[in-house]
């Protein structure tokens, strides 16, 4: 069964500050992985989305790169804002499903103050 | 940029009722699906929906749950004999395909309150 983690639980950095977010994963035969934005009490907002065969997407300010062989993604944002203060959620695709089921991970909560 | 709406935003019901969630996905996405989120908890995946059945549920869509797409836009989820522990935030979501490269929406929520 696919297990997904991210470290840190919580984060409170500077405005300016670059900061990276972690998420590993058990079963390293996923077929994409997908950052989320969660603002409280509210939808997710989808970020960026990598499949299995790509090492990084980018948008922005944000960076996400894959090493499925060691189950593990980071989320790099560049000069964080307060803007950016929200929690954000890695999940994965695959192994095991045909209809794209995600699996989450509990989430890293970020704090940019200014 | 389209949207996936859910309605209500807030919902309490009392213990043992019927609840009906409803969801409008993105006009031309073909794939849908309902999670939930526990306070404090996990995202869950409940269940996804294609050519109009159940295509894959979780241990936690029981018997009391069930879904439909009733008339071409709308997506709902009807939960029966509510409990305590059915309380949670409810995320409706679609996707164009299930190829790799496409991704999730998500609507904003339903937050489901039983009492």
């Amino acid at each position: 069964k696919q297990e997904v983690t991210q470290i840190p639980a919580a984060l409170s950095v500077p405005e300016g500050e670059n900061l990276v977010l972690n998420c590993s994963f058990t079963d390293s035969a996923i077929y994409n992985l997908q950052w989320f934005r969660q603002d409280p009490g509210k939808g997710l907002t989808s970020l960026l989305l990598i499949q299995s065969s790509q090492r990084e997407q980018t948008s922005g300010r944000l960076n996400a790169s894959l090493d499925k062989s060691s189950g593990r993604s980071t989320l790099y944002i560049a000069a964080s804002q307060p803007g950016d203060s929200a929690t954000y959620l890695c999940a994965v695709t695959g192994p095991g499903t045909s209809y794209g089921k995600l699996t989450f991970g509990q989430g890293t909560i970020l704090t940019v103050h200014p | 940029e389209p949207e996936v709406t859910q309605t209500p935003s807030h919902q309490v019901t009392q213990m043992g009722q019927e609840v009906i969630l409803r969801c409008v996905p993105i006009s031309n996405h073909l794939y849908f699906y309902w999670y939930r989120q526990i306070l404090g908890q996990k995202v869950e995946f409940l269940v996804s929906f294609y050519n109009n059945e159940i295509s894959e549920k979780s241990e936690i869509f029981d018997d009391r749950f069930s879904v439909e797409r009733p008339d071409g836009s709308n997506f709902t989820l009807k939960i029966r004999s509510t409990k305590l522990e059915d309380s949670a935030m409810y995320f409706c979501a679609s996707r164009l395909s299930r190829g790799l490269s496409y991704g999730y929406t998500f609507g904003s929520g339903t937050r489901l309150t039983v009492v």
